[in-house]
């Protein structure tokens, strides 16, 4: 089993819709959580930022983290086509330097 | 926020060269920097750790001798790809913390270097 799973997709759905996310991980001593989004050719950019488990919002976007079930959520309300992009999760532990990515979920926003 | 400069963003070169890549942390001090490699439709890849005045930490299977990192000041890391074979085209990226490198700050990413080689 791989560290962190997460579904390559890809995702497509229409402008406006609520976009839903998902990874589960195995390593329990994860706790630190993020959400990347990378444009094609791009390095990957930092959307969302957690620790522990809980829920944090910053506009459209919604990051969700359930320690207990080992899975993390990105929720996007209202997507835009300019939110058609690759969304990495990314995860590591309090000593961890390096962090652990899923393979990413493809997304496209159709007008 | 902080800001990872990678430079060039492409390098076509050819069988047998050899290949620099420069990751500069622009607004910030980086005792740390790793480097990913990323081929298409695949998840970043943690190739080595850049310390800065120190040896490299490199992962498990990357070639030290093939992937050389020098991380001579605390804003900049070099990675050289030598004696480059087209299996090592692929998409270079770097990446810092601000502060502490521990899990408990996010890494930033430069833009990334697209090699090829022929």
């Amino acid at each position: 089993q791989k560290e962190v799973e997460q579904d390559p997709g890809p995702l497509s759905v229409p402008e406006g819709a609520i976009v839903s996310l998902n990874c589960t991980y195995s390593n329990s001593a994860f706790q630190y959580f993020m959400w990347y989004r990378q444009y094609s050719r791009k390095g990957p950019e930092l959307l969302m930022y957690t620790y522990s488990s809980g829920n944090k919002e910053d506009g459209r976007f919604t990051a969700q983290v359930d320690k207990s079930s080992k899975y993390i959520s990105l929720f996007i309300r209202d997507s835009q086509p300019s939110d058609s992009a690759t969304y990495l999760c990314a995860m590591s532990g309090r000593s961890q330097g390096n962090l652990i990515f899923g393979k990413g979920t493809k997304l496209s926003v159709k007008p | 926020g902080a800001v990872v400069s990678q430079h060039p963003s492409w390098v076509i070169c050819k069988s047998g060269t050899s290949v620099k890549i420069e990751c500069r942390s622009l607004d910030f001090q980086a005792t740390t920097m790793f480097w990913y490699r990323q081929f298409p439709k695949q998840s970043l890849m943690l190739m080595a750790t850049s310390n800065e005045g120190s040896k490299a930490t490199y992962e498990q299977g990357v070639e030290k001798d093939k992937f050389l990192i020098n991380h001579a000041s605390l804003t900049l890391s070099t990675l050289t790809v030598t004696s480059a074979h087209p299996e090592d085209s692929s998409f270079y990226i770097c990446s810092a913390r601000v502060g502490a490198d521990r899990g408990n700050s996010p890494l930033h990413f430069g833009n990334g270097t697209r090699l090829t080689v022929t």
